[in-house]
Order: structure tokens, then C-alpha cells, then sequence
């Protein structure tokens, strides 16, 4: 059964601190590691899409990385509008999104 | 380019009764898939159509049901609704939904049950 784990469950960060955001998974076949940012009442924001181990790739202060076994979510130099819920999910031979429970970051000024 | 649209976008009903939501894909989005997410379960896949037919189904009870037109709009229904059916209700499309196809979610319905 495909699952996924997110840590820290919250994070409280200084403007301008930077930090990671991870995603643990465990898949049968990985077809694609996805994240999201949600805001509060709003529905998920697509973010990144990862296909293989190795691959990166970034927007604005945002950066995701993907190994074998966990995804990274680097955010550099947050401002307080990146306050919001990030989440990850995969996609097995499933066929379905697997999310993760997310995490909870607040960025304040 | 319109995203998801998904309405309405509350919904309060009584034990016992029985609601529709709808969604409306982005255009040329052939997939549908259906989510329920809740403070402790998170989010969680109830089903996915494609071409009017449903090609994947989640752990959810029978109450739960959907169907999609040809235009690729798509239904959701609950029936005999329960107070543990409190929730936001989540539509995403994707092109094909094939591997590693993109999710794009739209703004969600929430469903209170009194």
C-alpha cells in the first residue's frame, strides 16, 4: 500500500529564515511525486511535479528536490505569504494520488 | 484559462438526506477525480473518471457515487448522509489522468451535516 508521511507536522519560521519542508513515501513504482500549497478553505495549488530520483526544480524562493525514498521542500528567504499548508502526494502503479498529511508552516514578519 | 469550478461552494444539510455536487474541469481536461478531506483524515481519494466511466474507486462506502458527461463536467452524490460525511469536497482534472499526469484542484465544496 502506497503511503506518505510529512515532517515537521508545523513549522513557525522568521521572515528571511530558510528551512526544508520533507516528504517520505513509500511506492509501488513511483509515476510522479507532486506537492501542493493550500490555504486555508481554498483547494490545493499545484506547486511541482518530480518524476525521477535526481530531478529538481524551483519557483521563486521554492525548491523541490526528490530522492528514492523522500522529497525535500526548500523555501529560501520565506515572507510571510508563503504561510500555508504544503502538501505532498505520489502516484504508484495505483493508479491514485496518495497525499500526505501536510504541514502546517507559518512565516512571521 | 478558467480553472476547476466546483458548485455550490456550501452546502448545509440533515442526517439522512442526500446531496449533488458538481464540477467542471478545466477545458480539454478529460479527468476527473473526487476527494474528500477532513481535519483528521486529511485528504482522501473517493474516484476518478475518465471518458464517462470510472476507472478508479477509493475506500468509501456505496452512499458514495459519481458520474461524468460527455462534456467531462462531472457529479458527486452522497446518500443517507451522516454527520461524518462533514467535509470539504474536492474535484481535480487532469488531462488524461495517465502516469504522472498533473492534478489541477478546484476551490472545493463544503458540506456541513446537521
Amino acid at each position: 500500500e502506497d503511503q506518505v508521511t510529512q515532517s515537521p507536522e508545523a513549522l513557525r519560521l522568521q521572515e528571511g529564515e530558510s528551512s526544508s519542508l520533507n516528504c517520505s513515501y513509500t511506492v509501488s513504482g513511483l509515476r510522479g511525486l507532486f506537492w501542493y500549497r493550500q490555504d486555508p478553505g481554498k483547494g490545493p495549488e499545484f506547486l511541482f511535479t518530480l518524476y525521477s530520483a535526481g530531478e529538481e526544480k524551483e519557483k521563486e524562493r521554492l525548491k523541490a528536490t526528490l530522492t528514492k525514498k523522500e522529497s525535500f521542500l526548500h523555501i529560501t528567504a520565506p515572507k510571510p505569504e508563503d504561510s500555508a499548508t504544503y502538501l505532498c502526494a505520489v502516484e504508484g502503479y495505483g493508479q491514485n494520488f496518495v497525499f500526505g498529511p501536510g504541514t502546517r508552516l507559518s512565516v512571521l514578519p | 484559462k478558467a480553472g476547476v469550478t466546483q458548485t455550490p461552494r456550501y452546502l448545509i444539510k440533515t442526517r439522512g438526506q442526500q446531496v449533488t455536487l458538481s464540477c467542471s474541469p478545466i477545458s480539454g481536461h478529460r479527468s476527473v477525480s473526487w476527494y474528500q478531506q477532513t481535519p483528521g483524515q486529511g485528504l482522501q481519494f473517493l474516484f476518478e473518471y475518465f471518458s464517462e466511466t470510472q476507472r478508479n474507486k477509493g475506500n468509501f462506502p456505496g452512499r458514495f457515487s459519481g458520474r461524468q458527461f460527455s462534456n467531462s463536467r462531472s457529479e458527486m452524490n452522497v446518500s443517507t448522509l451522516e454527520l461524518g460525511d462533514s467535509a470539504l469536497y474536492l474535484c481535480a482534472s487532469s488531462w488524461t489522468g495517465g502516469a504522472g499526469d498533473t492534478q489541477y484542484f478546484g476551490p472545493g465544496t463544503r458540506l456541513t451535516v446537521l
